[in-house]
C-alpha cells in the first residue's frame, strides 16, 4: 500500500496568517500517460464529515475559496492557505487515489493560537 | 442537493453482526459508484469498500475483505454494507461516499460523503 505521510500533525495559526502544510507519498502519484497527479485534499471540521477541496493535486472544488491552494507533483505536495480565517480550522486530509487501496495521510489539525 | 444519510449503527457484540444502509437523492444513483469510509475514534480515515454502477463489481480493503458486503439497490437509490464477524477494531464511524465521476476511469475520488453513522463493537 502506498504511504502518506502529513507534516505537521497540528499548527497553530493566527487569522490572517498564511499556512502551509505538507503530504509526501511513498511512491510517486504522477501517472506518465496523462500528467496527473492523483492526490486529493480533504478538509474535515469539527463534528462533521469530509469534504473535498482539491482533486488531482492542484484543482480546486466547484466553490472553494481562493485562499486554498494545492501544489506539488509526484511524492512531495503542499496545500497553502494563503490567509487563514477562523471557519478554516480543521482537520486537512491528504487521499492518493493513485492505486488500490486509496490510502489517506494521518491529517494536519489547525488550531487558533 | 446531493444528500447521502447512513442509518442502522449502533453498539454491537464482538462476533456479531449489522447492516449499515445509505440513502442518496439529488443525483442519479445508478450513474456513480459509491463507497464505504470509515474514522475510527479519534483516527484518521480508512477506505472499506467500493461498488460498481450495477453492483457488478466489488473491492474490498484488507482489513474487512471475507467479512463485509457492500451491495446496492439503484431502484431504492440505497447503499449497504452487511458486516459479519465484528470485532473491536471495526468500531468507527461509518460514512457513505460518492465516487468523483469527472474522470474517463474510475477513481477513489470521494466528491461527498455522508454525515456518518457510528458503529461501537464492544461486549
Amino acid at each position: 500500500d502506498i504511504v502518506m505521510t502529513q507534516t505537521p500533525s497540528s499548527q497553530a495559526v493566527s487569522a490572517g496568517e498564511k499556512v502551509t502544510m505538507s503530504c509526501k507519498s511513498s511512491q510517486s502519484l504522477l501517472y506518465s500517460e496523462n500528467k496527473k497527479n492523483y492526490l486529493a485534499w480533504y478538509q474535515q471540521k469539527p463534528g462533521q464529515s469530509p469534504k473535498l477541496l482539491i482533486s488531482w493535486a492542484s484543482t480546486r472544488e466547484s466553490g472553494v475559496p481562493d485562499r486554498f491552494i494545492g501544489s506539488g507533483s509526484g511524492t512531495d505536495f503542499t496545500l497553502t492557505i494563503s490567509s487563514v480565517q477562523a471557519e478554516d480550522l480543521a482537520v486537512y486530509y491528504c487521499e492518493q487515489y493513485y492505486d488500490t487501496p486509496p490510502t489517506f495521510g494521518g491529517g494536519t489539525k489547525l488550531e487558533l493560537k | 442537493e446531493v444528500q447521502l444519510v447512513e442509518s442502522g449503527g449502533g453498539l454491537v457484540q464482538p462476533g456479531r453482526s449489522m447492516k449499515l444502509s445509505c440513502a442518496a437523492s439529488g443525483f442519479t444513483f445508478s450513474d456513480y459508484y459509491m463507497a464505504w469510509v470509515r474514522q475510527a475514534p479519534k483516527k484518521g480515515l480508512e477506505w472499506v469498500a467500493s461498488i460498481s454502477y450495477e453492483g457488478s463489481s466489488t473491492y474490498y480493503g484488507d482489513s474487512v475483505k471475507g467479512r463485509f458486503t457492500i451491495s446496492r439497490d439503484n431502484a431504492k437509490s440505497t447503499l449497504y454494507l452487511q458486516m459479519n464477524s465484528l470485532r473491536s477494531e471495526d468500531t468507527a464511524t461509518y460514512y457513505c461516499a460518492r465516487h468523483f465521476s469527472g474522470s474517463t476511469t474510475v477513481v477513489t475520488l470521494f466528491d461527498y460523503w455522508g454525515q456518518g453513522v457510528m458503529v461501537t463493537v464492544s461486549s
